[in-house]
């Protein structure tokens, strides 16, 4: 199975700083026909996860232009400029290129 | 507006079985990949279960660690699909989640197997 290995766990921020989380993968997440299914999920206190970023760096409707998802191969990285207190709870990535699909640990933002 | 609804879950002996339905409406259902997800503090997220349109004839992709004890169906004509859970153990404890595409999330149901 493909594991993916997120860091850090956990990331204090104030209010107006970036955050930058890695997503590293046990192998190359490139699907055979060329895309790369790397997904970046939030999921807020007490609710379900929400769908950020998808295929690496692409924003789903309605998701502000300060989360940005990069990387390559086996690794990915979700920035986060001028956090927002709506921007904190648990980050994961997510890989829908292997079967079985599979989730990050997941990385706890929160304030300082 | 898009919803998703599951429901089914409860409380259930080790080795006993018990159905998940989850009701959508608001998109495309019937291309729609519907997946199942779990969600416990011990294992975090997981995806489990897998059922793709009818022009795939419906193909099915399981997790290893649920495979051969769950079954996951839909019914296009309501729009709804199912986990059928048999020989339940502790370790399937948690908080199961029905996802339409993986935008769209149902707000889960607790299952929890205990004696």
């Amino acid at each position: 199975d493909v594991v993916l290995t997120q860091t850090p766990v956990s990331l204090s921020v104030t209010l107006g700083d970036q955050a930058s989380i890695s997503c590293g993968s046990s192998q190359s997440l490139v699907y055979s026909d060329g895309n790369t299914y790397l997904k970046w999920y939030l999921q807020k206190p007490g609710q379900s996860p929400q769908l950020l970023i998808y295929e690496v760096s692409n924003r789903l409707s309605g998701v502000p232009d300060r989360f940005i998802g990069s990387g390559s191969g086996t690794d990915f990285t979700l920035k986060i400029s001028r956090v927002e207190p709506e921007d904190l709870g648990v980050y994961y990535c997510f890989q829908a290129t292997h079967d079985p699909w599979t989730f990050g640990g997941g990385t706890k933002l929160e304030l300082k | 507006e898009v919803q998703l609804m599951e429901t089914g879950g409860g409380l259930v002996q080790p080795g006993k079985a018990l159905k998940l339905t989850c009701a959508t409406s608001g998109f495309t259902f019937s291309t729609a990949w519907m997946n199942w997800v779990r969600q416990s503090p011990e294992k975090g997220l997981e995806w489990i279960a897998r059922i793709k349109p009818k022009s795939t004839n419906y193909a099915t992709e399981y997790a290893e660690s649920v495979k051969g004890r769950f079954t996951i169906s839909r019914d296009d004509s309501k729009s709804s699909i199912y986990l059928q859970m048999n020989s339940l153990k502790e370790e399937d404890t948690a908080t199961y989640y029905c996802i339409g595409w993986f935008a769209y999330w149902g707000q889960g149901t607790l299952v929890t197997v205990s004696s």
